[in-house]
């Protein structure tokens, strides 16, 4: 089993609809949680992060977490053209600062004008 | 306040031949993590560098050396290259203590032939 799980896509979604992002991981002491933003050609940049069991909302994006069912998704609404990047999602297994990122290998998203 | 950054922005090298890629943390950062992201996959743990020392190292052979200097940026060092090591490479800084948020500079494209 893969550490971090996420679909591959393609994702297509028309423009103004939500996006909905997916992840599960398989370490249940897994403690912190992040959405990384990446254009092609770029490197990834952080949208999101999560730590505790809930919703978190910034601005158009909202992160969800459910430690019990080891997973973590990203709700993009009113999904914008600029949208479209690949989204990656990343583990720190050990929590703390210490802690490396284990990555998905990112859900591509196209948002259609 | 600049961000991460890393030099050289690409570079071509032949199998055998061994490169050096340096990285600048952001300011206020004191911890820098390499990863290797391969075309069409999420980004790789390679070493962690704190006080000078690598802290975490990922499964990658002893060709991948790391340094990190007292204002903190840091170099990696791949020898004997292989076609395989062609890839982005990839620096992120963080705070120690601060649950590994790592913010991500704008990576070296290093190409093996």
């Amino acid at each position: 089993q893969k550490e971090v799980e996420q679909n591959s896509g393609p994702l297509s979604v028309p423009e103004g609809a939500i996006a909905s992002l997916n992840c599960t991981y398989s370490d249940r002491g897994s403690q912190s949680f992040f959405w990384y933003r990446q254009y092609s050609g770029k490197s990834p940049e952080l949208i999101m992060s999560i730590y505790s069991n809930g919703d978190k909302e910034d601005g158009r994006f909202t992160a969800q977490l459910n430690k019990a069912s080891q997973y973590v998704s990203l709700l993009i609404r009113d999904s914008q053209p600029s949208d479209s990047a690949t989204y990656l999602c990343a583990v720190n297994r050990d929590g703390g600062s210490q802690g490396n990122l284990i990555f998905g290998k990112g859900t591509k998203l196209s948002v259609k004008p | 306040d600049a961000g991460v950054t890393q030099s050289p922005t690409h570079l071509i090298k032949t199998r055998g031949q061994q490169v050096t890629l340096r990285c600048s943390p952001k300011s206020g950062h004191d911890t820098v993590s390499w990863y290797q992201q391969a075309l069409g996959q999420g980004p790789q743990f390679i070493f962690q560098y704190y006080e000078e020392e690598e802290r975490q190292r990922g499964n990658f052979p002893d060709r991948f050396s790391g340094h990190q200097f007292p204002n903190y940026s840091s170099e990696l060092n791949v020898n004997a290259l292989l076609l395989g090591d062609s890839a982005l490479y990839l620096c992120a800084s963080s705070v120690t203590g601060s649950m590994a948020t790592q913010y991500f500079g704008p990576g070296t494209r290093l190409l093996v032939l």
